[in-house]
């Protein structure tokens, strides 16, 4: 079973600080996502990545994903109350093209 | 409507029952998927229809059937369930079978008593 690991698995921040979490797994994925998932909603699609060595910016979230296209981290600048959710990363492994697995997520809570 | 829609948005049923769940999606994708996801777990793969065929079943109990009747709409029928397949289901939807990026419904809660 191919594993993805994030960490951490809860982060409790105020607002304005900066914070970053991880996802991890020892095989190389051919594309990675990161989605955020509030409180009885489905996730939402923030970013993908598909070349080592990427980064992409969506306004404070920055995304980069490894080298090795084995780990990839999200980086949040000045967070705000609105970032509150639970973040998940999902990888495709070269040949299993949009069988996603997911990683257990990091649930963020941002308050005032 | 926008995006993928799912109905109802909370169920709660006894083991006896026979329920159905409705996804549907108005983005013009050709493949949908049905995902568990349980507390505390990640979510899990249970079905995937690329073109109302499906191309995925990822060992998932009987009880459980999916439907695919047009690529605008998905089913997952019920019957007999267990509390411990209570969780939450989602619905998804991509361009195609293979496309890197999937969009989410928001759910059905579903307890089991």
């Amino acid at each position: 079973t191919q594993l993805l690991e994030q960490s951490p698995q809860f982060l409790s921040i105020q607002e304005g600080e900066n914070l970053t979490v991880y996802c991890n797994s020892s095989s190389v994925f051919s594309s990675l996502q990161w989605y955020r998932q509030e409180p009885g909603e489905g996730p939402v699609l923030l970013v993908t990545v598909v070349t080592g060595g990427e980064v992409k910016k969506l306004k404070r979230l920055t995304f980069q994903f490894g080298d090795a296209r084995k780990d990839s981290s999200l980086h949040i600048t000045a967070a705000q109350p609105g970032d509150t959710g639970l973040y998940l990363c999902a990888g495709a492994w070269t040949g299993t093209a949009s069988k996603l697995t997911f990683g257990t997520g990091t649930r963020l809570q941002v308050t005032l | 409507e926008t995006g993928v829609t799912q109905t109802p948005r909370h169920l709660v049923m006894g083991m006896t029952n026979k329920k159905s769940l409705k996804c549907e999606q108005h983005l013009g994708h050709n493949a949908m998927y049905w995902y568990k996801q349980s507390a505390k777990k990640p979510l899990e793969l249970m079905f995937v229809y690329s073109l109302e065929e499906r191309v995925e079943n990822n060992s998932v109990p009987s009880r459980f059937s999916p439907e695919c009747p047009n690529s605008s709409h998905l089913f997952l029928h019920l019957h007999t369930l267990q509390p411990e397949d209570s969780a939450l289901y989602l619905c998804a939807s991509s361009q195609d079978w293979g496309s890197y990026e999937q969009y989410f419904g928001p759910g059905t809660r579903l307890t089991v008593t």
